[in-house]
């Protein structure tokens, strides 16, 4: 089945540093998505790109789709304390009798003041 | 406005017990689908209902059914329950079927925590 290899798995960087982060599949997606996780929450949507090969920004966060529909990277930059939690990309097709989105297994965010 | 909401937030099972989650989506959100997370990984698709029928299923056994009322709020059952099935139950609602083009946002809710002992 699909999957997403999501890396890298855990990063600990200072306040105020940029930060990067990725997602490959083997197969190709119509959109991909990019959702925060704080403890005891939900994933909550950061960005949602449905083009290849847009770049899409949501204050200091940054996400782009891959040309070939099969990758995608975030970056948040001068990161902060409350960019703390686990980030998630997801794939998503259209059609079929699915619908669902696929995850990648997180990247944990710690952040030091 | 009211978020998704789950309940209960948190519960204890014993290993083939039953158990029977609830989720209220977003109003006017027709869409509700299913996920579990296990600690460490992402979540994983269980089902989707759309228009109280079942528009998707996941890789999960037939101990897992769900359904979806008229006011469009869902229940998750999971029977004979195991170890490997504690987990963060997710629910999430979107206005549209997910997969459709264009699907529109999937609001989660915070989850049911369910351990199995």
């Amino acid at each position: 089945g699909q999957q997403l290899n999501q890396s890298p798995q855990s990063m600990f960087i200072q306040e105020g540093e940029d930060v990067s982060m990725n997602c490959t599949s083997s197969s190709i997606f119509n959109t991909w998505l990019w959702y925060k996780q704080d403890p005891g929450e939900g994933p909550v949507l950061l960005i949602a790109l449905y083009k290849a090969g847009e770049l899409t920004s949501n204050g200091r966060l940054t996400a782009q789709f891959g040309i070939t529909r099969k990758d995608s990277f975030l970056n948040i930059s001068a990161s902060i304390p409350s960019d703390v939690g686990i980030y998630f990309c997801a794939g998503l097709n259209y059609g079929g009798s699915q619908g669902n989105l696929i995850f990648g297994k997180g990247t944990k965010l710690s952040v030091k003041p | 406005d009211a978020g998704v909401t789950q309940s209960p937030t948190h519960l204890i099972k014993t290993r083939g017990q039953q158990v029977t989650l609830r989720c209220s989506p977003i109003s006017g959100h027709k869409s509700v689908s299913w996920y579990q997370q296990v600690l460490g990984q992402g979540p994983q698709f269980i089902f989707q209902y759309y228009e109280k029928e079942e528009r998707g299923r996941g890789n999960f056994p037939d101990r897992f059914s769900a359904r979806q009322f008229p006011n469009y709020s869902s229940e998750l059952n999971v029977n004979a329950l195991l170890l490997g099935d504690s987990a963060l139950y997710l629910c999430a609602s979107s206005l549209r079927l997910a997969g459709s083009n264009p699907t529109g946002e999937l609001f989660f809710g915070e989850g049911s925590r369910l351990t199995v002992l």
